[in-house]
């Protein structure tokens, strides 16, 4: 079946650097991926709408400048969370695929730690 | 975007059926309705979809409402591997198609 995959998995890193997630279709197309934030027992919550060839569409309450989003291929976007803090650490999930009446396939997320 | 209504939690026995409500009265003609998993420290898992009709696949059925206020996932013998959160979901068409996740389902299996 299609397949996301999200990279890296997991990452540690110290305050104020910039983290850059990637999130590929590996065997289909996609014009439209999102990405999304899940905080500890908490639902995910859509952060972005990341259209190829275009620029992305964030979500009430997302800083854009914080968050930046590149999606130049059909088979690629990437999230840059730019001079990360202990806050910006999260579950970050990145799904792609399909429109309203197809289902969504998401990627295995990236667990973000910033010391 | 239509709300749904999830029990928070619910409770199996492994090799026992399972059924999952959803409540969606709010519910648009156009909206599909879907319904994901997550299982812990891993991305939503695609269960399955549908309009009006009752569906089938090889993970579970989902049975919608004449009304299609309501719907109900199906798990037939439930397994250690189904704990999971189980998210119904209501899609529109549009040029704003997203999903929108509520707190969903915790599912816990009884060995």
């Amino acid at each position: 079946g299609a397949v996301v995959s999200q990279h890296p998995s997991w990452v540690i890193c110290k305050s104020g650097t910039s983290v850059k997630i990637e999130c590929r279709s590996l065997d289909f197309q996609a014009t439209t991926m999102f990405w999304y934030r899940q905080f500890p027992k908490q639902s995910l919550m859509l952060m972005a709408t990341s259209n190829e060839g275009s620029k992305a569409t964030y979500e009430q309450g997302v800083e854009k400048d914080k968050f930046l989003i590149n999606h130049a291929s059909l088979t690629l976007s990437t999230l840059t969370v730019t001079s990360a803090h202990p806050e910006d650490s999260s579950f970050y999930i990145c799904s792609a695929g399909g429109q309203f009446n197809q289902p969504q396939h998401f990627g295995d997320g990236t667990r973000l730690s910033i010391l | 975007d239509a709300k749904t209504t999830q029990p928070n939690s619910m409770e199996s026995n492994e090799e026992e059926p399972v059924h999952l409500p959803c409540n969606h009265s709010t519910i648009s003609g156009t909206d599909y309705i879907h319904w994901y998993r997550q299982l812990p420290s891993q991305g939503p898992e695609y269960v399955i979809h549908g309009l009006t009709s009752n569906v089938n696949n090889r993970m579970a059925s989902l049975a919608i409402a004449e009304d299609r206020k309501s719907s109900t996932l199906i798990l037939h013998r439930a397994t250690l591997r189904d704990a999971a959160v189980y998210y119904c979901i209501l899609s529109r068409g549009g040029s704003n198609y997203k999903l929108t996740f509520g707190k969903g389902t915790l599912l816990t299996v009884n060995p």
